[in-house]
């Protein structure tokens, strides 16, 4: 499986966008890329994924690289309840296979 | 709403007592789910991928007769801890695919496990 690389931790303004990076180097043409964020203590929330193209929905915008080697999640406007552990994830057959993440913290 | 639901979501048992973990997929059948034990301030691990009427594949290192999976209908899947112990301590996550490949795995809240 395609390994991903995130920044351990990244602070962010209230009411700023937050610019999530993700490596993925090594992802290949049939691997999706995924995001998920885990608030402390709680199952795992879907966010977003894609495979070639951007993508938007009412939480995230996903942008991917031309080349798939990289992505960016975007929270447009960040709230205090977006402090999380937010995770890359790229997906080949059924399994997700969670990385370490990056914590998010939205300052007031 | 959750789409995944888990019961109980904090369980406390006897160490050598075994103990149950449903997930249910509320709206939608998911051929495959999956659980995922997650220790304090450590991601998420993969314990195995329940499919439903088979036989259950287990990751490696995975004590399969100790980690009981039955995926007996399409909306439920349970995981049972036989003959616990407190090193079993642990958040048991479990996931739901929803349709095919290259669609969403949602997650359930989570179930906290403590064997005093």
């Amino acid at each position: 499986d395609a390994k991903t690389t995130q920044p351990p931790s990244m602070d962010c303004a209230e009411g700023r966008a937050a610019n999530l990076p993700c490596n993925h180097s090594t992802i290949s043409g049939n691997e999706y890329v995924y995001w998920y964020r885990q608030i402390h203590s709680q199952g795992p929330q879907y966010i977003i994924h894609g495979l070639k193209n951007n993508e938007t929905n009412e939480m995230a915008s996903l942008i991917i690289t031309e080349d798939r080697k990289s992505s960016t999640l975007i929270l447009p406007h960040a709230t205090l309840r977006d402090t999380a552990v937010y995770y890359c994830i790229v997906r080949i057959n059924e399994k997700l296979t969670f990385g370490t993440g990056t914590r998010l913290t939205i300052i007031p | 709403g959750a789409v995944v639901s888990q019961h109980p979501s904090r369980v406390i048992c006897k160490s050598g007592t075994s103990v149950k973990i449903e997930c249910r997929s509320l709206d939608f059948q998911a051929t495959t789910m999956f659980w995922y034990r997650q220790f304090p301030k450590q991601s998420l691990m993969l314990m195995a991928t329940s499919n439903e009427g088979s036989k259950a594949t287990y990751e490696q290192g995975v004590e399969k007769d100790k980690f009981l999976i039955n995926h007996a209908s399409l909306t439920l899947s349970t995981l049972t801890v036989t003959s616990a112990h407190p090193e079993d301590s642990s958040f048991y996550i479990c996931s739901a695919l929803r349709g095919r490949f290259g669609n969403t795995i949602y997650f359930g809240e989570g179930s906290w496990l403590t064997v005093v």
